[in-house]
């Protein structure tokens, strides 16, 4: 069971490049988001989904695409990185709750830088 | 929508002191409130939660935190602080009124722990 996991660990890019971040998740959590973090502000919800083929926005989504094809993975893309997008990028996921387990599961993190 | 404040960017203690990192929210239902901790260059761990029932909630560590709803505060407390304690703290709020999933984190506090 190896939980949240992210690729890469690192990652640096030119403006404008666009990239993939890959976030999976073996716990059969319906759950799943992605956070930016960045001093001083904390984590800031980018997107997130309900589940498999539902996603909806989070507090500062543009710049940024997801897709939910299965319940295991959910990918962060960047159409044309920039600078501003230089954070560390945290995936989550988490139950449904009917069990009353509603925290969520991080994985170890993406730093991205833009240059 | 909802949002939380942490008030302070650091607390300072002494190991044996007790400690409190303070948390208040805004919600326009239910609260669902969440304590994690973050060390350096990690990924977020989940401390405690509450969700309904006792106002005094207890969690890894030995850490507790009491849910105020009249005050909308949610503070984070140890009866004896360790210096391994020192860490980033988030608290995090979702509207469970709404079923929704969103989950919004504060800026966090700074825990450092002095031997």
């Amino acid at each position: 069971n190896a939980g949240v996991t992210q690729t890469p660990k690192f990652q640096v890019l030119k403006t404008g490049q666009s990239m993939t971040l890959q976030c999976a998740q073996d716990m059969n959590h319906e759950y799943m988001s992605w956070y930016r973090q960045d001093p001083g502000m904390g984590l800031r919800l980018i997107h997130y989904s309900v589940g498999a083929g539902i996603t909806d926005q989070g507090e500062v989504p543009n710049g940024y695409n997801v897709s939910r094809s299965t319940t295991e993975d959910f990918p962060l893309r960047l159409l044309s990185a920039a600078p501003s997008q230089t954070s560390v990028y945290f995936c989550a996921s988490s139950s449904r709750g009917a069990s009353g387990d509603y925290e969520q599961y991080f994985g170890p993190g993406t730093r991205l830088t833009v240059t | 929508a909802q949002s939380v404040a942490q008030p302070e960017d650091q607390v300072n203690v002494a190991e044996g002191n007790p400690l409190t990192v303070k948390c208040t929210y805004s919600v326009s239902g239910n609260p669902y409130l969440f304590w994690y901790v973050q060390y350096p260059n990690r990924g977020l761990q989940f401390l405690l939660k509450y969700i309904t029932g006792d106002n005094l909630v207890k969690g890894s560590y030995g850490f507790e935190a009491e849910f105020n709803k009249s005050q909308t505060s949610f503070h984070l407390k140890k009866p004896s602080a360790l210096v391994s304690d020192s860490a980033l703290y988030f608290c995090a709020v979702r509207d469970g009124g709404t079923g929704g999933f969103k989950t919004i984190f504060g800026a966090g506090t700074r825990l450092f722990v002095k031997a």
